[in-house]
């Protein structure tokens, strides 16, 4: 068990629609990032927040958008769904002075039908 | 920038045989070196990080890899195949401690056949 909770684990919605993807990282720990991974794709790092503020962005869509709450859990906001944005979003978190290792959660698989 | 290259997508290999996982990196300063395993249906787990001092690290599993700045390598290896082994392995590369999002492989599938 890695600490970071990933809820909902499984998601099937319809084109055209909006989620919100929930995560809470480590206790303690002040980073969130946020990872697609599809099988035409692997794994794409979308964004990172740091203690509330966003750090860092990666291949995220307009269509997307996240933020961290004061509480440091974070929620990842997918609209408009598109057949391509099915995939397994993953979280992950980072403490300040580690090494880089990154811990991540199991994932919430979207299917847009 | 960047990135990480993991040759082969797919390695099948005889249970107690030896694993070798390719992955050569690009960094345009000393890189933080890590793999990852993905379990069907979990997440990723870190089995080893390479940051700095020794270039042999060991990880869990009996993995181990070997930093080799000349090469710009980072293979895994282990000794001994074990049937709990197959899974997905990425490798991914970070420059900066803390707070910096890995940029990773696109993966290779392990099979262990009996």
């Amino acid at each position: 068990d890695s600490g970071v909770t990933q809820t909902p684990k499984h998601l099937i919605t319809a084109t055209g629609q909006r989620v919100t993807l929930r995560c809470s990282p480590r206790s303690g720990d002040l980073s969130v990032y946020w990872y697609q991974q599809s099988l035409d794709q692997g794994l794409q790092f979308l964004i990172q927040y740091y203690n509330g503020e966003e750090r860092a962005k990666g291949n995220i869509l307009e269509r997307f958008s996240a933020q961290q709450f004061p509480d440091l859990h974070s929620e990842l906001n997918l609209s408009s769904l598109e057949l391509g944005d099915s995939a397994l979003y993953f979280c992950a978190s980072s403490g300040y002075s580690d090494t880089g290792e990154l811990f991540f959660g199991e994932g919430s698989r979207l299917t847009v039908l | 920038a960047q990135s990480v290259t993991q040759l082969g997508s797919h390695v099948s290999v005889s249970e107690g045989a030896l694993v070798l996982l390719r992955c050569n990196y690009s960094s345009s300063v000393p890189p933080y070196l890590f793999w990852y395993v993905q379990y069907p249906n979990q997440g990723l787990q870190l089995l080893l990080k390479y940051t700095t001092g020794a270039t042999l690290v060991k990880g869990i599993n009996g993995f181990e890899a070997e930093f080799k700045k000349s090469e710009t390598s980072f293979h895994l290896t282990k000794p001994s195949a074990h049937m709990s082994d197959a899974a997905e392995y990425f490798c991914a590369v970070s420059h900066f401690t803390g707070r910096r999002a890995l940029t990773f492989g696109s993966g290779t599938r392990l099979q262990v056949q009996p």
